[in-house]
C-alpha cells in the first residue's frame, strides 16, 4: 500500500527554524516526484514545489522560491520541507503529495503554528 | 503568469441536484505535445485533498461517475450530476501546463448543501 506519512503538528516562534518530513512506503521512492502543498487556514491550496528523489532536482513555485528548501534523503525514503526563519504568515497545513501518478497520493498533512 | 479563475466561489446545492463549477485560465492550457494538463481536486473537511479528474476529462480510479470534467483551451467545467452529502468540500482546478510557475491552483469553490 502506497503511503506518505508526515511529521506531527508543530508550534514554533517567529524566527525559529523548522524541518518537516514526508516518509514514503509501498512504492519505489526514487521513481516519483514529491510535491509540497500549503493551505493557509481559510485559504486555498498553493503548490510550493517538488523534488525528484532520484537526483534531488527541485522545482519551486516563484511564490516560495528562496523562502523554503525542499530536500530528500533517498536512503530513508524521506522528503523534507525546511524553513530557516519562520514567520507568523507560515502558519498553515502542509501536505506532501505524489501528483504525477494515477491515482495521486497525499500525506495526512502537518499543521504548523507560528506564534510569539 | 497563468491565473486560474473559478466561479462561483460558493455553491449551495440541494441534495440530488446537479452542480457545475467553471475554471477559466488566463492562457491556453494546451501543452506543446497537444495535451491539456488541467486537473480537478476535491478537499473535504478534515481530509487530505484528492484528485478527481486529470487531463480535463479523465476520472481517477475510485471517483464516482457522477463527477465529470470537460472543456478545452482556456475554459473548463467540473460537473456533478447529482450532489450527495459526501460531496461537501472545496473544489479546485489546477494547471500543470505552464512551467514555470509550475502547478497552479484556482481559488477554490466551496460546495455546501442547501
Amino acid at each position: 500500500e502506497v503511503q506518505l506519512v508526515q511529521s506531527g503538528a508543530e508550534v514554533k516562534k517567529p524566527g525559529e527554524s523548522l524541518r518537516l518530513f514526508c516518509k514514503g512506503s509501498g512504492f519505489t521512492f526514487t521513481n516519483y516526484w514529491i510535491s509540497w502543498v500549503r493551505q493557509v487556514p481559510g485559504k486555498g491550496l498553493e503548490w510550493m514545489g517538488r523534488i525528484d528523489p532520484s537526483d534531488s532536482e527541485t522545482n519551486y513555485s516563484p511564490s516560495f522560491q528562496g523562502h523554503v528548501t525542499i530536500s530528500v534523503d533517498k536512503s530513508i525514503k524521506t522528503a523534507y520541507l525546511q524553513w530557516n526563519s519562520l514567520k507568523a504568515s507560515d502558519t498553515a497545513i502542509y501536505y506532501c503529495a505524489r501528483l504525477e501518478t494515477y491515482p495521486d497520493y497525499w500525506g495526512q498533512g502537518t499543521l504548523v503554528t507560528v506564534s510569539s | 503568469d497563468v491565473v486560474l479563475t473559478q466561479s462561483p466561489l460558493s455553491l449551495p446545492v440541494t441534495l440530488g441536484q446537479p452542480a457545475s463549477i467553471s475554471c477559466r485560465s488566463s492562457q491556453s492550457l494546451v501543452y506543446s505535445d497537444g495535451t491539456t494538463y488541467l486537473n480537478w481536486f476535491q478537499h473535504r473537511p478534515g481530509q487530505s485533498p484528492r484528485r478527481l479528474i486529470y487531463k480535463v476529462s479523465n476520472r481517477d480510479s475510485g471517483v464516482p461517475d457522477r463527477f465529470s470534467g470537460s472543456g478545452s483551451g482556456t475554459d473548463f467545467t467540473l460537473k456533478i450530476s447529482r450532489v450527495e452529502a459526501e460531496d461537501v468540500g472545496i473544489y479546485y482546478c489546477m494547471q500543470g501546463t505552464h512551467w514555470p510557475p509550475g502547478y497552479t491552483f484556482g481559488q477554490g469553490t466551496k460546495l455546501e448543501i442547501k
